[in-house]
């Protein structure tokens, strides 16, 4: 079935470090694989993407790596600052289906 | 502006009491769908929408009814509200590619269900 497996459910971190997120995913014929991101009180909004074809894409401070092989992805936020706590959700877009499968999210705090 | 709407934006009802949540956008987006977002679970899809007349059953469907009449319109039913439907549910549309698409959600209405 199609299943998206997320963790850690919550990170802290002190502000400056990095932060990663990571992924698994079922289908080794996944092709689509966005990050949202969901402040508090708000709606959650595409913060970065990924399709099969490559395996890494930076965006100024965030970057997501895929590994095929291997079924997973990851989220990487380097020299975070307070306004990236949120809440992180990883989808997965199974081939085939018309339909993203989200993961559980994961709470970020950045403690100054 | 751009944008997905919802309404209500809060809704406290009781068991049994029928009610549906509006859904509109304005940016000629063919994709639409419905989730809904429990602590530790994630947002879970529970219907979406191709195009006009095109309906789909997402990964939680039970207890709830869709409808797609026009191309900017998408309400969510809930015919016989239930406790275990107490939740925050977020429409979202994107262009024809769908999933593979930036999903843009709706800012979500919380329902309470006595």
């Amino acid at each position: 079935g199609e299943n998206v497996e997320q963790h850690p459910s919550t990170l802290s971190v002190q502000e400056g470090d990095s932060a990663v997120i990571k992924c698994t995913y079922s289908d080794s014929a996944s092709n689509y694989f966005p990050w949202y991101k969901q402040e508090l009180g708000k709606r959650p909004q595409l913060i970065i993407d990924i399709r099969s074809n490559v395996g890494e894409k930076k965006d100024q401070r965030i970057a997501v790596t895929l590994n095929k092989t291997a079924k997973h992805f990851s989220l990487h936020i380097t020299e975070t600052q307070p306004e990236d706590s949120a809440v992180y959700f990883c989808a997965v877009h199974f081939q085939g289906a018309q339909k993203l499968v989200f993961g559980q999210g994961t709470r970020l705090t950045i403690n100054p | 502006e751009a944008q997905v709407t919802q309404n209500p934006r809060y809704l406290i009802t009781v068991t049994g009491k029928k009610l549906t949540v509006t859904c509109s956008q304005n940016m000629n987006h063919e994709y639409m769908s419905w989730y809904r977002q429990d602590p530790g679970l994630g947002l879970r899809q529970i219907y979406y929408s191709m195009n006009v007349e095109v309906t789909d059953k997402g990964d939680v469907p039970e207890g709830y009814k869709v409808s797609r009449k026009e191309k900017r319109n998408f309400p969510l039913i809930l015919e016989s509200p239930s406790p275990n439907q107490t939740s925050l549910y977020f429409c979202a549309s994107s262009l024809a590619g769908g999933p593979k698409d930036t999903q843009y959600f709706g800012p979500g209405t919380r329902l309470t269900v006595l």
